[in-house]
Order: C-alpha cells, then sequence, then structure tokens
C-alpha cells in the first residue's frame, strides 16, 4: 500500500510556541487530510484539502496542499495544553476512495 | 452534533470466535468504512462500503472479514474466526454526501483476542 511519511514522529514543546508538521507520499495525492486523535478515542478531523497550493486554516490551526500534491503541512500557532494528542495526515489517491493515513506525530506541551 | 456511534466499546473474545462490530453511521452520510488501528501504530484502512456493496478493501480484509448494512442504520464487521493478531482498535467512518472526503470518525471497539 501507499507510505505516507510524517515527521517529525514526536514533539515536546512549551505552552505558547509554534508547532510545524509535515508528511510526504511518495505517489500523488488528490485530497489531504487532517486528523488529531486523543488516547482511546477515533481521530477527529482538523482540517481537509482538495486542491495544490491550497491553503486552509481551522482556529490557530492551518494546513497545507503541496503543490507537488506529494506532502502536506500542518502548523499549530499559540499551542496550549489540550493541543497534545497525536496527528495523523490521511491522503486520498486520483482514483478511488481509499484513504491512506501517516504515521503520526505525537504532540506533548508542556505548561 | 450528529455523530458516529460504535458498539461495544470493549470486546473480549477467546481466538476462533467469531465477532460482529457494530457502527451506527451518520445518519445522511453514503460511504461508510471499517479501519484497524493496532496499539501504538497508524490507522489501517480495511473496506468501504457504497450502495450496498464494497467498494474497496484491503489486502488486511481477508475472507475472515465481512461487512454488512442489514438494515437503514447498522453498519456491521464480521471477523468469522478471530486470531491474536486481530487485537486492535477497530475504527468505522463515515461520508456525507456533497463532502464526500471528509470523514468522520467513531469512537471505536477496542477488541481483544485471548
Amino acid at each position: 500500500g501507499q507510505q505516507l511519511n510524517q515527521s517529525p514522529q514526536s514533539m515536546f514543546i512549551q505552552e505558547g510556541e509554534d508547532v510545524s508538521m509535515n508528511c510526504t507520499s511518495s505517489s500523488i495525492f488528490n485530497t489531504w487530510l487532517w486528523y488529531k486523535q486523543d488516547p482511546g478515542e477515533g481521530p477527529v478531523l482538523l482540517i481537509a484539502l482538495y486542491k495544490a497550493g491550497e491553503l486552509t486554516s481551522n482556529g490557530r490551526l492551518t494546513a497545507q496542499f503541496g503543490i507537488t500534491r506529494k506532502d502536506s503541512f500542518l502548523n499549530i500557532s499559540a499551542s496550549i495544553p489540550s493541543d497534545v494528542g497525536i496527528y495523523f495526515c490521511a491522503g486520498r489517491p486520483n482514483t478511488g476512495n481509499q484513504f491512506y493515513f501517516g504515521t503520526g506525530t505525537s504532540l506533548t506541551v508542556i505548561p | 452534533e450528529p455523530e458516529v456511534t460504535q458498539t461495544p466499546s470493549h470486546q473480549v473474545t477467546q481466538m476462533g470466535q467469531e465477532v460482529i462490530l457494530r457502527c451506527v453511521p451518520i445518519s445522511n452520510h453514503l460511504y461508510f468504512y471499517w479501519y484497524r488501528q493496532i496499539l501504538g501504530q497508524k490507522v489501517e484502512f480495511l473496506v468501504s462500503f457504497y450502495n450496498n456493496e464494497i467498494s474497496e478493501k484491503s489486502e488486511i480484509f481477508d475472507d475472515q472479514f465481512s461487512v454488512e448494512r442489514p438494515d437503514g442504520s447498522n453498519f456491521t464487521l464480521k471477523i468469522r474466526s478471530t486470531k491474536l493478531e486481530d487485537s486492535a482498535m477497530y475504527f468505522c467512518a463515515s461520508l456525507p454526501v456533497g463532502r464526500a472526503y471528509e470523514q468522520y470518525f467513531g469512537p471505536g471497539t477496542r477488541l481483544t483476542v485471548t
């Protein structure tokens, strides 16, 4: 199957700092989704991207669909303790409705 | 706000037993998915379901797995003869009409095979 690599694998940051993470694929995707998962719960959709170069915000979160269509980026500004969790990217290729998930970035915010 | 619900939240079963995991997708959604997440690993696609039939399935979704939409609301995943390696969180997801790629996930069922 498709491999989506996320980096960094984990982050430890101070409250108030900005966060950047990315997701890369060897294949082109037509849709990128970003999810947050808390322990023992299902992923919660944060942002959906549909067009190369698209930049979309959701509160303190901003995500971009890379122009090569092989990557996507998520930024969190002014982090707060409730941002703690695992962030997953998911991509959908040109054909079909199957989504491939990234390896996840674990975020820890230190108050 | 409508949510995807799943039951049970935790299922413990013995190896070789059959299990049925249940999902109630959001009511006006048309696409339904099952995913698996082994502890500490990424979410893996199992199967998608549309118009009362399987749309796509992954290599994980072998003959031991089946899906069904027995009525207008429930969407089930059956594992016929569970193996130890089937222990994982199983998530159901559904997609709304017109925004076909914004999947909404349920809270998951933790399956433990002993």
